[in-house]
């Protein structure tokens, strides 16, 4: 059965820190993955998404993941983050062609002056 | 264009009452999931739904919840009888064909007094 752990709950980092939200999924070949960000009262928004080919991925509002099967992994990354970062970020899981995604429990990201 | 509409944002009912939730996938979107959020929880498929049909609610509750796409306007979830268990956040989500990305909208919180 497909499933997705973001194993840290709660993350604080300064602003201009770097930051790294960790993604693990359990599935039995490459699934679609995705990150998205939902800010307090607000949907969810699409960070960006992977389906096959370059393991590193752009997404927007400057933020990359890199998908490494070895690990079962699909970490979130961004260089410096913003104060306006902060809101709670979730890792998704798709099997390819379908539509059912499996969420994970999401990262609440703190971010300090 | 206009992104995927959620009306009521917010709903109060009391125990006993019936909720209807309403959502308008993007223009040129045929495909609609619902998806709820429990406090500390991660989003759970609920239903798939393209127009006039119900593809899969494999992850509705048995009883008291439906959900319907019509030829015209929006896919409604219909709550019946409510609990306060029911309280929590719905999502929709659309898409323009089963695989493909989904764009979800701002929610509906549903409390249950």
């Amino acid at each position: 059965a497909q499933s997705v752990t973001q194993p840290d709950i709660h993350i604080t980092v300064s602003e201009g820190a770097s930051l790294e939200l960790r993604c693990n999924y359990s599935y039995g070949a490459t699934p679609y993955l995705f990150w998205y960000v939902q800010s307090p009262g607000q949907g969810l928004q699409l960070l960006l998404k992977y389906f096959s080919g370059d393991t590193l991925v752009q997404g927007i509002k400057g933020f990359e993941a890199e998908f490494k099967r070895s690990q079962s992994s699909f970490n979130l990354r961004k260089p410096s983050v913003h104060w306006s970062d902060a809101a709670e970020y979730f890792c998704a899981v798709g099997a390819p062609g379908t539509y059912k995604y499996i969420f994970g429990t999401g990262t609440r990201l703190k971010v300090l002056a | 264009n206009a992104g995927v509409m959620q009306n009521p944002r917010h709903l109060v009912r009391r125990r006993g009452q019936e909720a209807r939730l309403r959502c308008s996938p993007m223009k040129g979107h045929s495909h609609v999931y619902w998806y709820r959020q429990l406090p500390e929880e991660g989003l759970k498929f609920m239903v798939y739904l393209q127009k006039e049909n119900i593809i899969d609610e494999s992850g509705m509750p048995k009883e008291r919840f439906s959900a319907e796409f019509p030829k015209e306007g929006p896919s409604i979830l219909r709550i019946q009888q409510v609990v306060r268990g029911d309280s929590a956040a719905y999502f929709c989500a659309s898409s323009p064909r089963e695989d493909g990305e989904q764009y979800f909208g701002p929610g509906t919180r549903l409390t249950v007094t």
